[in-house]
């Protein structure tokens, strides 16, 4: 089954413990991103990668980092996390630059104490 | 920059009865436009698109046509049920860079039978 697997769902945690959230996506696609989702906010890109070893900063990439070394797997680092990154974020995986369809995560709900 | 305006929420709605949930957006040239659809719990998935001008796109009963000259792509559903309880994102593909998806705020809906 085609699909944007993320770990965990849920994460509770203190201010400046360093932590990752995973992504891994089967279906080959080249394209990866992620997002936040807070209320009356919609979506906004953290961070973005269309290739292996391809990155690049979204509209809201502070206090996060991303890394791709495989084509499948795109991780989420946030290296000292602070109460305004609590926040329900999705991965997203599409075959290319110019798709339009884009396959998104469950999400991962985190909160920062 | 490009943006998405999409109709406040929450909608509530009667079993059978007509949606309507309104976006505008603000782009250069020509962008893919797109209704995403998010049921509790879950992750955004895909429930229509439309990539030019007067192109209309549907999907499990739900429409939308891309209205160049109003900027508009209403999302339309003549007979909604209990199971269309959802939040809905309107969103739009931007052009070159990061080919990102800028997405409205979202509009909550909550049908009752």
């Amino acid at each position: 089954e085609a699909q944007v697997t993320q770990n965990p769902r849920y994460l509770i945690t203190v201010t400046g413990k360093k932590l990752t959230v995973t992504c891994s996506q089967n279906m080959n696609h080249e394209y990866m991103s992620w997002y936040r989702q807070d209320p009356g906010l919609g979506l906004r890109q953290i961070y973005y990668s269309m290739n292996v070893e391809v990155t690049d900063k979204g509209d809201v990439p502070e206090g996060y980092k991303v890394s791709r070394k495989e084509k499948r797997n795109f991780p989420l680092i946030l290296e000292s996390p602070s109460p305004n990154q609590t926040s329900l974020y999705f991965c997203a995986s599409k075959d290319n630059r110019q798709s339009n369809e884009q396959y998104f995560g469950p999400g991962t709900r985190l909160t920062v104490t | 920059g490009n943006s998405v305006t999409q109709m406040e929420g929450p909608v509530t709605l009667s079993e059978e009865a007509f949606l309507t949930i309104n976006c505008t957006y603000t782009a250069t040239g020509y962008p893919s436009l797109f209704w995403y659809v998010q049921y509790p719990g879950e992750g955004l998935q895909l429930l229509l698109k439309a990539t030019k001008a007067d192109d209309k796109g549907s999907n499990k009963g739900f429409e939308a046509t891309y209205r160049k000259e109003t900027t508009s792509f209403h999302l339309e559903k003549g007979s909604v049920q209990v199971s269309d309880s959802a939040v809905y994102f309107c969103a739009l593909r931007s052009q070159g860079g990061s080919e990102k998806l800028v997405f409205g705020k979202g509009t909550k809906l909550t049908v009752n039978p």
